[in-house]
Formats: C-alpha cells, structure tokens, sequence
C-alpha cells in the first residue's frame, strides 16, 4: 500500500502525559500536513512541511505541541503535558510540490484524554 | 479569514435519488477547492479537485462545479446508492497561501435502501 500511514490508531493516555505520533507520507509526495477534527467539524489546520523545513504553523498549535520531519521523510507530531482538550482525531496528509497539489490523508490516530 | 460554510448540514433521502449538496466561501481568492468523502471514525478520502480556473470535474456519479466570484460550489451525486452515506467535507486553499485546507463541517448524508 502506498498511501499515508498513520501510527498508532488510537492512544488513550492520562492528563500530564506526553504522547507521540508518526506519520509516513506517500514517498514522492515533499509537503506534509498535520490537521486536528474535533467531533462534528471539520478538520483544522496545525501546520505544514516542505521536504524537512516547517514553514507555517496555525496558532492552535501551542508551545505544547511540536512536529518534525527530520529527514523529508516521515514525520512526528509531539503533545507534552496532554490535557483533555486535545482529545481530537490528529490527521496527516501529503502532496505534491507540482501540478494540482491534491491533499492525500492517512487514518488519522485518534487520541483520548482521560 | 476564509469561512467554509456546507449546507445542509444532515441529508437523508432514499436511494436512487439525485442530490446536490452545497458548499460556500467567504474569500473568492482561492487556489483550488476539493471535495471529501469521510466515513465514521476514519480519515478522509479525495473524492474531486477544482482548480481555481476550472469551473467543473467530474467522476463517475459525482460532479463538482465552481463558481468562484460567488463563492460556491455543488457536489451533485446521481443515482445515490446506500454505499454513499458518509459525510461529505468541501475545503478550499486559499492564493496566499497555497497549501492549507479551509474546512466546512461537512454535511451527514445518509442513503436508504
């Protein structure tokens, strides 16, 4: 299969807690996306890489929150000190540089706060 | 800041029917506009890409048209089929940008045999 992998599905973890997300993007695809969707909206836009570089993030991404991709490859998204507002599906998807750019999505990893 | 609004927000018809399900912007600058398919619990599925200077595509039994200087676009589904439920997102990238996807809330279809 060649599309966006996400791991893991889901993560139930305790308040305080740090957990980790991996996202593995199609191969060719050299922008890589992370959005959050709360239940009953629409996903929200975190932030974005070109290759290894991080060149936007939304102001829903606080100093909690950080993202890698290290290599231009795959990437990880980072939450120290969880808290029960983040409880979201956490979605990644990759594209293109060229052409119509179309956004490709994984799973997506489902977090749970207790 | 782009606004997506979809409309309405939760549709059930019987199947076969045709059905449009619609979708408006804030901001007409755009730089392309697609539609999602998202079934319940999982990630999203591209369904069609409009670029900005397209005023429609096609695949298979949907169609998508946009309209850019009103701020619209239609997802028109023919002969719907129970395999259709799920809920349908539209988002657009706006031309400063170029990259992140404004989402509406989606609209809750769901098909009956």
């Amino acid at each position: 299969d060649t599309g966006v992998s996400q791991n893991p599905r889901h993560k139930i973890t305790k308040r305080g807690q740090n957990v980790t997300f991996r996202c593995d993007p199609i191969s060719e695809h050299n922008r890589l996306y992370w959005y959050r969707q709360t239940l009953g909206q629409g996903p929200e836009f975190l932030t974005y890489f070109q290759n290894e570089a991080q060149l936007e993030k939304s102001r829903l991404l606080s100093d909690r929150f950080s993202a890698e991709r290290p290599k231009g490859s795959f990437s990880t998204l980072e939450i120290q000190r969880t808290e029960q507002g983040d409880s979201a599906m956490y979605l990644c998807a990759s594209s293109p540089w060229t052409g119509e750019r179309t956004q490709y999505f994984g799973p997506g990893t489902r977090l749970t706060v207790l | 800041k782009q606004e997506v609004t979809q409309i309405p927000a939760a549709l059930s018809v019987p199947e076969g029917e045709n059905l449009v399900l619609n979708c408006s912007f804030t901001d007409s600058a755009i730089y392309n506009l697609q539609w999602f398919r998202q079934d319940p619990g999982k990630g999203l599925t591209s369904l069609l890409l409009i670029q900005s200077s397209q005023r429609e595509q096609t695949s298979g039994r949907l169609n998508a048209s946009l309209d850019k200087s009103s701020g619209r676009s239609t997802l028109y589904i023919a002969a719907s089929q129970p395999g259709d439920s799920a809920t349908y997102l539209c988002a657009v990238v706006n031309s400063n940008s170029g990259y992140a996807l404004n989402f509406g809330k989606g609209t809750s279809l769901l098909v009956t045999p």
